[in-house]
């Protein structure tokens, strides 16, 4: 069955500060996504990554996908106040059913 | 932009009650999807629904759930008896075609409180 873990679970960080949050899956994929989730609100997307190598940027955060690895990394530059919110991966396995990480919760401290 | 909505926006109900929770997702998505959060935790799948039958389901998904598109726009899940520990957050989602990105679109939950 697959599997998917991020580390850390949780992360407190000062603005302006880089930090690197990591997805790891044990199965074989080449799809993954990164959600975003303010507390009591829904999933929003925030990535899509669809091959080995794939590497998306929004803002101040980076995506990329290492499938051979069976990894995914989500990079957080010079972090505010705004990005502080529960961070998920989510990998398809392309069997329809989508497996969520077991999510990071960010805050960044003024 | 099309977006995916849920009813009722939080429901409480007694324990052994039925609950139907009711989703529309986009209207030329294809792929339907029900996951549910406990407070806090991780968000766990329950099943995924195609071409008017059930794709995947997981072992939360047990004789007491069940799901429907009845008309062609809503997409229902039903609780047949509810239990304690299915309050939760259910968050519907739905995704274009295969062949497209995959991405999952959510609606903005019902929050499920059995007492």
């Amino acid at each position: 069955e697959l599997k998917v873990e991020q580390n850390p679970l949780f992360l407190s960080m000062q603005e302006g500060k880089n930090y690197t949050i990591y997805c790891n899956y044990s199965t074989t994929s080449d799809r993954l996504y990164w959600y975003r989730q303010d507390p009591g609100k829904s999933l929003e997307s925030l990535f899509v990554l669809l091959s080995n190598g794939a590497v998306k940027q929004e803002g101040r955060l980076m995506a990329s996908l290492d499938t051979k690895a069976r990894l995914s990394t989500l990079h957080i530059t010079a972090a505010v106040h705004d990005l502080s919110a529960t961070y998920f991966c989510a990998v398809d396995p392309g069997t329809y059913k989508y497996i969520f990480g077991t999510g990071t919760r960010l805050k960044v401290l003024a | 932009e099309p977006e995916v909505t849920q009813t009722p926006s939080h429901q409480v109900t007694q324990m052994g009650q039925e609950v139907i929770l009711r989703c529309v997702p986009i209207s030329n998505h294809l792929y339907f999807y029900w996951y549910r959060q406990i407070l806090g935790q991780k968000v766990e799948f329950l099943v995924s629904f195609y071409n008017n039958e059930i794709s995947e389901k997981s072992e939360i998904f047990d004789d007491q759930f069940s799901v429907e598109r009845p008309d062609g726009s809503n997409f229902t899940l039903k609780i047949r008896s509810t239990k304690l520990e299915d309050s939760a957050m259910y968050f519907c989602a739905s995704s274009p075609l295969a062949t497209n990105t995959g991405e999952l679109f959510f609606g903005e939950g019902s929050r499920l409180t059995v007492l």
